[in-house]
């Protein structure tokens, strides 16, 4: 059971171009969500999070967006740069509990 | 500089054979965790310790083994009752920052069964 979801494999944007990688969840105890990048051969590093009392947090280049009612956050990446070019995952944090669940990746390729 | 080795961070293993995987941190987190990831099935937890002498299994636990006598170390042991075992394992520990429990990754191991 997928309580985490990411249904875009892969997305390939232009180079400054807004980058958006989507995610749904079904677990209504998640109160945090986070984002992570990862390239090849390497751990994940984080990017970004959003409690779910918020519905925005932006951090430079990078904005989260959450919809609590329709089970969705978003992650936009404008301008998108080579750099961002990776597999992101988006991960939920289940109230009370210290594990994160996390989806399955979305490969970003940005085109020169 | 801070962070999280892991080691080996490449691994044969014959079928029937038992094979640790190194994991310390010097980040000074209480939690240290175990995931799994394969093509298209995103990061599995394993398992994961909040606090020396303590763990719980995560969602896939069966076939391996951890322990946790030391703060800064958390090797994981992946035994030959593990029916898939080749995949690529990651180690995190975390700390909290600003409520979200934000997980540092090691840069992973990868097992293969020949």
């Amino acid at each position: 059971d997928q309580q985490v979801k990411q249904n875009s494999p892969s997305l390939s944007v232009q180079e400054g171009r807004i980058s958006i990688l989507n995610c749904d969840y079904t677990n209504s105890m998640f109160d945090y969500f986070l984002w992570y990048k990862k390239y090849p051969a390497e751990g994940p590093t984080f990017l970004i999070s959003i409690s779910s009392i918020k519905d925005k947090n932006e951090d430079g280049r990078f904005t989260v967006f959450l919809n609590k009612s329709a089970k969705h956050l978003s992650l936009h990446i404008v301008p998108s740069q080579p750099g961002d070019s990776a597999v992101y995952f988006c991960a939920a944090r289940d109230f009370g509990n210290e594990k994160l669940t996390f989806g399955t990746g979305t490969r970003l390729t940005i085109i020169p | 500089d801070g962070g999280i080795t892991q080691s080996p961070k490449y691994l044969f293993r014959k079928e029937g054979q038992n094979v640790t995987l190194s994991c310390e941190q010097n980040l000074n987190h209480d939690a240290m965790y175990w995931y799994r990831q394969d093509p298209g099935q995103g990061l599995r937890l394993i398992y994961y310790s909040q606090i020396v002498n303590d763990f719980q299994k995560g969602d896939i636990a069966e076939g391996y083994s951890v322990s946790r006598e030391k703060k800064e170390s958390f090797p994981l042991t992946v035994t030959s009752a593990q029916k898939n075992p080749t995949a690529f394992y990651l180690c995190a520990s975390s700390t909290r920052a600003g409520g979200a429990n934000v997980l540092t990754f090691g840069a992973g191991s990868r097992l293969t069964v020949l």
